[in-house]
């Protein structure tokens, strides 16, 4: 399954298949980007992050992907879980932890049995 | 794993009154935040601070809020006089280096009435 973050904020997979979430950033300047998952009642935890410098990077069971020139992140997900259900909120960020990062709206990833 | 405690969970105030919340960062990280989420929206930083200063702020970030390290383990975030828009889940958060790889805390829900 695909999703749009900002234009379609929930996205239903069965389980096992493979997720994409889709985020469109705003700032061109932006160096720094990241994936955040968000479960009920708890704050936003770490997934994968991406320099500026890079497009793509993987970590175990997710992959991020960057295209700069059209301002698009995407976050892919293998063979989905149940435990993968959760918000996910794409962030940028640039010139360094001070400046605050830019979260987007988020999209709901919904795992069917 | 180390993590980043905030409390109370859930705080309920009236209107025009002072509230202060509280974290406790993790304890070698030297950078602290403060982040807020009004329900069904996005994540919005607020203030970033380090050595005992503020080093970035957001416009949300105004001169009814401060935020103050007591002591060598706790950061707090008050508001003077709340307004009914301030209501809003709130998220510390702490990192070691002036990076974004920061962890986030669980978040106190306020509650204005």
């Amino acid at each position: 399954g695909e999703s749009v973050g900002l234009h379609l904020p929930t996205l239903s997979v069965q389980e096992g298949d493979n997720s994409i979430i889709n985020c469109a950033y705003s700032n061109s300047a932006s160096d720094y980007f990241i994936w955040y998952k968000q479960e009920s009642g708890k704050g936003p935890q770490f997934i994968i992050d991406i320099r500026s410098n890079m497009d793509k990077r993987q970590g175990q069971r997710v992959t991020v992907l960057l295209n700069k020139t059209v301002k698009h992140l995407s976050l892919q997900i293998a063979a989905t879980q149940p435990g993968d259900s959760a918000v996910y909120f794409c962030a940028e960020g640039f010139g360094g932890g001070a400046d605050g990062l830019t979260f987007g709206k988020g999209t709901h990833l919904i795992i069917q049995p | 794993e180390p993590e980043v405690t905030q409390t109370p969970s859930h705080q309920v105030t009236q209107m025009g009154q002072e509230v202060i919340l509280r974290c406790v960062p993790i304890s070698n990280h030297l950078y602290f935040y403060w982040y807020r989420q009004i329900l069904g929206q996005k994540v919005e930083f607020l203030v970033s601070f380090y050595n005992n200063e503020i080093s970035e702020k957001s416009e949300i970030f105004d001169d009814q809020f401060s935020v103050e390290r007591p002591d060598g383990s706790n950061f707090t975030l008050k508001i003077r006089s709340t307004k009914l828009e301030d209501s809003a889940m709130y998220f510390c958060a702490s990192s070691r280096d002036q990076t974004y790889g920061y962890t986030f805390g669980s978040g106190t829900r306020l509650t204005v009435v």
